[in-house]
């Protein structure tokens, strides 16, 4: 069975600072993988996703990722982070299997210091 | 990208009534939709999975004679809260794809209270 894990809850950064969120999965054939931001009462809108190819993926609003198979990581990163950052990440693993079914990590919210 | 709207998008009702949440692909033809529920400050959970024309499938623990899904056209698919009791109360979002994206859109959730 597949799962997300993502170790930080709560992260807080100072603006403009560099940011990187941990994901860690667990899947037993090449990974779908996302990044969701959720603001608060919010849906989830998309950052980026890692389907093949390129491990290195860019997303919006400055974000990348980098898929490490070897790590069973894909990691958020932001080098300059803008208080509108401030809100809920969730990491997810996708089954193509499964329909695209996702599998969501507990999600770090990102607070940011002034 | 492709546009889920999903509606209401908060409800109050009262303890024994029922509610209907209705998700809509706008601009595509959603082969597949997805069900989640999330508590306060926790993640997405997978409620169900269902496919247009066919029954839902449930997660393990998602009683379906509660949670009633229906999916009769590829733009549309209802969630029904029967019998809804305050401990139903959280947010429910849904996503779609179509049978040629690998990529599920997600609505805009539904915050559901029930007093």
């Amino acid at each position: 069975a597949q799962s997300v894990t993502q170790p930080d809850i709560h992260i807080t950064v100072s603006e403009g600072a560099s940011l990187e969120l941990r994901c860690n999965y667990s899947y037993g054939a090449t990974p779908y993988l996302f990044w969701y931001v959720q603001s608060p009462g919010q849906g989830l809108q998309l950052l980026l996703k890692y389907f093949s190819g390129d491990t290195l993926v860019q997303g919006i609003k400055g974000f990348e990722a980098e898929f490490k198979r070897s790590q069973s990581s894909f990691n958020l990163r932001k080098p300059s982070v803008h208080w509108s950052d401030a809100a809920e990440y969730f990491c997810a693993v996708g089954s193509f299997n499964a329909g695209n079914m996702l599998t969501f990590g507990g999600g770090t919210r990102l607070m940011v210091k002034p | 990208g492709a546009v889920v709207s999903q509606h209401p998008s908060w409800v109050i009702c009262k303890s024994g009534t029922s509610v209907k949440i209705e998700c809509r692909s706008l601009d595509f033809q959603a082969t597949t939709m997805f069900w989640y529920r999330q508590f306060p400050k926790q993640s997405l959970m997978l409620m169900a999975t269902s496919n247009e024309g066919s029954k839902a499938t449930y997660e393990q623990g998602v009683e379906k004679d509660k949670f009633l899904i229906n999916h009769a056209s590829l733009t549309l698919s209802t969630l029904t809260v029967t019998s809804a009791h305050p401990e139903d109360s959280s947010f429910y979002i849904c996503s779609a794809r179509d049978s040629k994206n690998t990529e599920a859109f997600f609505g805009q959730g539904t915050r559901l209270t029930v007093v």
